[in-house]
């Protein structure tokens, strides 16, 4: 079965530049999610989008911006990079259809690394 | 708040033993989901089970097994004759069943390492 798809795997970049993480969900998926997970930590909750419109926010800064494009799929985008910022950042996706109704599929998550 | 906690850091057991991962939940929410995900070392997130607040039955999945205690707040994860292959970080999650795309709040996780 088709997984959720995060792209790149892997980043590593320097202070003070940006990047962007994206996340292609499973197929008639609707909703994502992005979540941080630093070193040694649980996964906190970034930001959501459903149907394409921002559902829900958590602790992210305002350097980070996000948004879901028209095929669902969604871009992380991160500016002005912090060496805090180094984490592992995973997007999920759910569905509100079918019998595992808003159960969230990780993706394999992006290592940032900021140097 | 939401909050989830999983009072056990670390487990280590010798493969073969039963292990049992303790999660407790507060939530002020009547209606609710409760999950489990499994962390390998390859860092990917991996679903186990998602139960529903006012589904109470326990559930056996081959050697997994989950009894959820609404009573006790409790949401407890068995793994039956470990191998080495369930070492592995293990996190109880809970999240809100009425809003559409409702955020996961996880437990710090408890690390489990099965000795061969």
């Amino acid at each position: 079965a088709a997984g959720v798809i995060q792209s790149p795997r892997h980043l590593i970049k320097e202070k003070r530049e940006t990047a962007t993480l994206k996340c292609y969900p499973i197929p008639r998926h609707d909703t994502v999610y992005w979540y941080q997970q630093g070193p040694g930590q649980d996964p906190q909750f970034l930001i959501s989008f459903y149907e394409k419109m921002q559902s829900d926010k958590g602790s992210i800064p305002d350097r980070f911006s996000a948004q879901q494009f028209s095929d669902y799929h969604s871009e992380l985008n991160m500016s002005s990079l912090e060496l805090g910022d180094s984490a592992l950042y995973f997007c999920a996706s759910s569905s509100p259809q079918g019998a595992r109704t808003d159960t969230q599929y990780f993706g394999p998550g992006t290592r940032l690394t900021v140097l | 708040a939401q909050k989830v906690t999983q009072a056990q850091t670390e487990i280590s057991v010798v493969e073969k033993e039963d292990v049992t991962l303790d999660c407790v939940y507060e939530t002020r929410d009547t209606t609710y989901y409760l999950f489990w995900y499994k962390q390998p070392p390859s860092g990917e997130l991996v679903f186990l089970i998602r139960r529903n607040s006012f589904d109470e039955q326990n559930e056996i999945s081959g050697r997994y097994s989950w009894n959820f205690q609404k009573s006790t707040s409790s949401f407890n994860f068995t793994i039956t004759a470990s191998q080495v292959v369930d070492s592995a970080v293990y996190f109880c999650a809970l999240s809100e069943v009425y809003s559409s795309a409702s955020k996961i709040i996880f437990g710090s996780g408890t690390r489990l390492s099965i000795r061969p």
